[in-house]
């Protein structure tokens, strides 16, 4: 049964840093990986897809890499913003679209 | 992108009743997903509904306790039948949609559930 992890659970950090969230998956045997945001009382916004033959996708500010044989997917966030403030999943994709979520990070970047 | 809507955004029931969350997408769409996402916690998949056929459910997930329509290829319900404390969750719906990078996932704002 995969199941994804995410590190850290929760993370503050003060604007203009860099930082980096991480996800771990159990099961190789992925189709793509996404990054989405989620806002208190929103749903999801999907950030960054990446292929399970890729290893990186870039949008904007943000980077995901995606290691598939060790199982492991990064999502770097560059001169981090207030806006940035939310929390963030990662999902593997099993087969037929279906998707298994991490336990996602809590955001809060400090003007 | 895709443009979703959930009715109703949110909702207090009394254990015991049924209440119909609506999805409904702005273009057309092969498979519509509902997951669900309980207090505190990460999402997890119900069912996938195509249409045209019955929806399929995920491991602890039972058609009677979530009965699905999907009567075409935009629109789709989820029914949280006889509900109890433990129903109390945020419900989303999602399509697929290609984009530059691959098929890309995209959610509904969500309908905030509680059951009293």
């Amino acid at each position: 049964k995969q199941e994804v992890t995410q590190i850290p659970a929760a993370l503050s950090v003060p604007e203009g840093e860099n930082l980096v969230l991480n996800c771990s998956f159990t099961d190789s045997a992925i189709y793509n990986l996404q990054w989405f945001r989620q806002d208190p009382g929103k749903g999801l916004t999907s950030l960054l897809l990446i292929q399970s033959s890729q290893r990186e996708q870039t949008s904007g500010r943000l980077n995901a890499s995606l290691d598939k044989s060790s199982g492991r997917s990064t999502l770097y966030i560059a001169a981090s913003q207030p806006g940035d403030s939310a929390t963030y999943l990662c999902a593997v994709n099993t087969g037929f679209q279906k998707l298994v979520f991490g336990t996602g990070t809590r955001l809060l970047v400090s003007p | 992108s895709a443009v979703i809507s959930q009715k109703p955004s949110r909702d207090i029931c009394q254990r015991g009743t049924s209440l119909t969350i609506q999805c409904q997408v702005d273009s057309q769409v092969t498979m519509m997903f509902w997951y669900r996402q309980q207090p505190g916690q990460s999402l997890t998949l119900i069912a996938t509904a195509n249409q045209g056929s019955e929806a399929t459910y995920e491991s602890g997930f039972v058609i009677d306790k979530f009965p699905i329509s999907r009567p075409n290829l935009t629109f789709s319900t989820l029914t949280v039948s006889n509900m109890s404390p433990e129903d109390s969750s945020i419900y989303l719906c999602s399509v697929v949609r290609p984009t530059r990078s691959g098929e890309t996932q995209y959610f509904g704002p969500g309908t905030r559930l509680l059951v009293l």
